[in-house]
């Protein structure tokens, strides 16, 4: 089955260290997004990857890294920089060119501690 | 990027038919209309998308006025299972771009 996967489901930090989100997606699909989701919020766009090797920096950027080394892997590390880690973390894929669409994984609740 | 204006919430009961209207005021000539469908604690998934006048599906049907500087989602007979919140999108098609999610508009089904 095609898809995109998000680990792992829950995480917590303590303050002051550094936490990778993995995204991995077999669907063949050159974008890919990280998004941060506050209660009774919307999705804000945090990073943005057109292409292998390549991002942009989305709304909420400050805090946060990302990479993009292979087209199915998008990582994201949330950083001790970013004051306000503690939320729903989510990341899609896109294109189809039959349709657009923008697959997401299941998300990452992040807890600082 | 179109920006897109949709109310914070409604409500409605089962089994009727439900219309949420996204306002896009700026949105250009080769832009698409998306809408998206989020439960709590998951990712939104694709509902329907459309250029304009009507478009249907299996689970709702967009309507999209001549100017398109709006357009509806209809939800016919709804039931508990389609509270959720719904997002209108705005962008070109068929190029990998920047997806910019509002707020989206809470529908809660009562009994």
């Amino acid at each position: 089955d095609g898809g995109i996967t998000q680990s792992p489901k829950y995480l917590f930090r303590k303050e002051g260290q550094n936490v990778t989100l993995s995204c991995e997606q077999n669907l063949n699909h050159d974008a890919m997004y990280w998004y941060r989701q506050d209660p009774g919020q919307g999705l804000r766009l945090i990073y943005y990857s057109q292409i292998v090797n390549d991002f942009q920096k989305g709304d909420i950027a400050e805090g946060y890294s990302v990479s993009r080394e292979k087209k199915e892997s998008f990582p994201l590390t949330v950083t001790s920089a970013q004051k306000n880690p503690t939320a729903f973390y989510l990341c899609a894929s896109f294109r189809n060119p039959d349709r657009d669409e923008a697959f997401f994984g299941q998300g990452t609740r992040l807890t600082v501690v | 990027l179109a920006k897109t204006t949709q109310p914070i919430s409604m409500d409605s009961y089962e089994g009727q038919e439900v219309n949420i209207t996204c306002s896009h005021n700026n949105i250009a000539t080769n832009d698409y209309i998306t809408w998206y469908q989020q439960f709590p604690s998951q990712g939104p998934r694709f509902i329907i998308q459309g250029y304009k006048t009507k478009v249907t599906n299996e689970v709702a049907s967009l309507f999209i006025p001549a100017d398109r500087k709006s357009s509806t989602l209809s939800l016919p007979r709804v039931s508990l299972s389609d509270t959720a919140v719904y997002y209108c999108l705005v962008g070109a098609r068929g190029s990998a771009r920047q997806l910019t999610f509002g707020s989206g508009t809470q529908l809660t089904v009562l009994p």
